[in-house]
């Protein structure tokens, strides 16, 4: 069965400094990927997606992901966080051929610390 | 910026009563989702709509959930009775088509809590 992991549920941060968000993934097929955030009591939010091509993506707020198919990660970066991007944050997985079914990791909460 | 509608958006209700959910996508869309998710959990599909056709219902309890989208634009997902355990944000998504990949766009989620 698919799986993604996120293994950090909670994040925290000093305003100003770089932040990695850590995403595995589990499946057989070609993945797309996605990382959505979600502040309190909202909806999710699509901050980028990878379909295929560069595997570098840029989305919006400044951050970015990197795919790596050899270890099965997509790992989201931001160079400097600001304290409006404390929420959490998902990674989401689906596949070629899957009906455009998303599974969806079980988030990190980011602090972010002025 | 066309957006996925819900309502309402906070529901408060006791076990054994019932409640029904409505979601309207970004016209346009044919597939529909509906998710839940549980406090500390990400996002669960319920259930799928290709245009007013159910696709994937596998995960949806259907000894209590039903949903229907009858014109195959808007939805109403309705639990019947509703227990304790149901207490969790139900999301609604929609996307161009099923064939992927598509990004899903979410409405703002209805906040359930049974008492």
């Amino acid at each position: 069965a698919q799986s993604v992991t996120q293994p950090d549920i909670h994040i925290t941060v000093s305003e100003g400094a770089s932040l990695e968000l850590r995403c595995n993934y589990s499946y057989g097929a070609t993945p797309y990927l996605f990382w959505y955030v979600q502040s309190p009591g909202q909806g999710l939010q699509l901050l980028l997606k990878y379909f295929s091509g560069d595997t570098l993506v840029q989305g919006i707020k400044g951050f970015e992901a990197e795919f790596k198919r050899s270890q099965s990660s997509f790992n989201l970066r931001k160079p400097s966080v600001h304290w409006s991007d404390a929420a959490e944050y998902f990674c989401a997985v689906g596949f070629t051929g899957g009906g455009n079914k998303l599974t969806f990791g079980t988030g990190t909460q980011l602090k972010v610390e002025l | 910026e066309a957006e996925v509608a819900q309502s309402p958006r906070y529901k408060i209700t006791e076990k054994s009563q019932a409640v029904a959910f409505w979601c309207d996508p970004i016209s346009g869309h044919a597939t529909l989702y509906w998710y839940r998710q549980i406090l500390g959990q990400g996002p669960e599909l319920l259930v799928q709509f290709q245009d007013e056709s159910v696709v994937d219902d596998s995960q949806l309890p259907k000894d209590r959930f039903s949903a229907e989208r009858l014109k195959g634009v808007d939805s109403t997902l309705k639990i019947q009775p509703a227990e304790l355990g149901d207490s969790a944000m139900y999301l609604c998504a929609s996307s161009l088509a099923a064939g992927g990949p598509y990004e899903q766009f979410f409405g703002p989620g209805t906040r359930l809590t049974v008492l």
